[in-house]
């Protein structure tokens, strides 16, 4: 594809509800990276996968959280049960390996209500 | 939690003028060194990966070099420019998790 896709662009949600981000690695990116922006905060890594395998899940915020990829291609970030602090952007980004540039999507914006 | 730390925080400059910025990181465990400009309302748009001690990189007018023995890299601006004007963000990649500072704020005034 010509870029980074991810959807929705935005996500408002009442607390206590799941909620699925998506996110379309450039064609032929191996590694894909999830990341999320809380408001008036840096950038936070949360996630990265090679292929379909997360070498380490420890920076997922919470149980709550969880990542999967299938067929080294789409990827999706799911929150259970969401709270208000899980309001942020999150972008997710990709690269031929890792350690190689990144190129990043336009995040979804989610808020929780 | 590792601490990748970035000064000055903010910086002003003139057009024209050369400026520098500088990030630090632990230097145990670490595989790469990434740079980023990220402006308001967009996506980061990345500038460097670095990886070997020594390294230097230049991208037009924005250069940076890496010395992972010491744990520090160096991003470089000559003659700055208004549309230059973004937060500069570094990564380290250690282990398996990426650590980002807290990135420079560089305004570019005309």
């Amino acid at each position: 594809g010509a870029g980074v896709s991810q959807s929705p662009s935005n996500k408002v949600t009442e607390k206590g509800k799941d909620v699925e981000l998506r996110c379309d690695p450039i064609s032929g990116h191996t590694a894909l990276y999830w990341y999320r922006q809380s408001l008036g905060q840096g950038l936070e890594f949360l996630i990265y996968f090679q292929g379909n395998s997360a070498p380490d899940k420890s920076g997922l915020p919470s149980d709550r959280f969880s990542a999967e990829r299938t067929g080294g291609s789409v990827s999706t970030l799911t929150i259970q049960r969401t709270q208000q602090e899980d309001s942020a952007v999150y972008l997710c980004a990709s690269s031929t390996v890792i350690q190689e540039t990144q190129y990043f999507g336009p995040g979804t914006r989610l808020l929780v209500l | 939690i590792l601490n990748v730390e970035q000064s000055p925080q903010s910086l002003h400059v003139q057009e024209g003028d050369s400026t520098n910025f500088t990030c630090s990181f632990p230097s145990s465990n670490f595989y790469a060194l990434h740079w980023y400009r990220w402006e308001t309302a967009k996506s980061p748009e990345a500038l460097f990966v670095m990886t070997l001690n020594g390294d230097e990189k230049k991208k037009g007018r924005i250069s940076a070099t890496l010395n992972t023995k010491e744990g520090y890299s160096y991003l470089y601006i000559k003659g700055s420019q208004p549309e230059d004007s973004a937060t500069y963000l570094c990564a380290s990649l250690t282990g398996n998790q990426f650590y980002f500072g807290t990135g420079t704020s560089l305004t570019v005034i005309p």
